[in-house]
């Protein structure tokens, strides 16, 4: 089972920062938080990932509380193609699997 | 930028019959995966394969499910009779290196058993 809690969903106005929450309770030491996200019906897409630190690539960024307990991600301007769901997924180092949840279905509108 | 190509993107079928769903992982990767997506529901793990062998595998890949690498570049899972309930779509995988690094993922194939 997912090890992660997100919202349901979520709306952002076209333009706007979309800030993302996932918990994650019970992370342990050598477990990774990744984002991906999923536009109807097409394969997940890997945004980033982080262990304790905040990351930032072209595409979003993650923000990881001390504690790592939860996680934000951020996509800075968000566009209409930007509508999909986004999973947050808890893994750990040396492992294949990626267990997917239900995710956060982020509608962006004009 | 590389990526991973899959197909068929659509395969129809009937129940009984025997299906290969091909995989092209990005080039210069050594781990491969396959994950099912039943409509409606979460993306699930089936199987990951390196070194032409399975390296994990979950409850739902049974001994209907095969994988192989035929040759340097394809990865196919072969489902040797299929059942209503393998209907869904099958997204492959790969990354560079096992555990903490990043699987990409192929657009899918949509398969519906009849």
């Amino acid at each position: 089972d997912a090890k992660t809690t997100q919202p349901t969903s979520m709306d952002c106005a076209e333009g706007r920062a979309a800030n993302l929450p996932c918990n994650h309770s019970t992370i342990s030491g050598n477990e990774y938080v990744y984002w991906y996200r999923q536009i109807h019906s097409q394969g997940p897409q890997y945004i980033i990932h982080g262990l304790k630190n905040n990351e930032t690539n072209e595409m979003a960024s993650l923000i990881i509380t001390e504690d790592r307990k939860s996680s934000t991600l951020i996509l800075p301007h968000a566009t209409l193609r930007d509508t999909a769901v986004y999973y947050c997924i808890v893994r750990e180092s040396g492992y294949s699997t990626l267990t997917f949840g239900k995710g956060t279905m982020l509608l962006v509108s004009p | 930028e590389p990526e991973v190509t899959q197909t068929p993107s659509h395969q129809v079928t009937q129940m009984g019959q025997e299906v290969i769903l091909r995989c092209v992982p990005i080039s210069n990767h050594l781990y491969f995966y396959w994950y099912r997506q039943i409509l409606g529901q979460k993306v699930e793990f089936l199987v990951s394969f390196y070194n032409n062998e399975i390296s994990e595998k979950s409850e739902i890949f049974d001994d209907q499910f095969s994988v192989e690498r035929p040759d340097g570049s394809n990865f196919t899972l072969k489902i040797r009779s299929t059942k209503l309930e393998d209907s869904a779509m099958y997204f492959c995988a790969s990354s560079e290196f096992r555990g903490g690094e990043t699987q990409y993922f192929g657009p899918g194939t949509r398969l519906l058993v009849l």
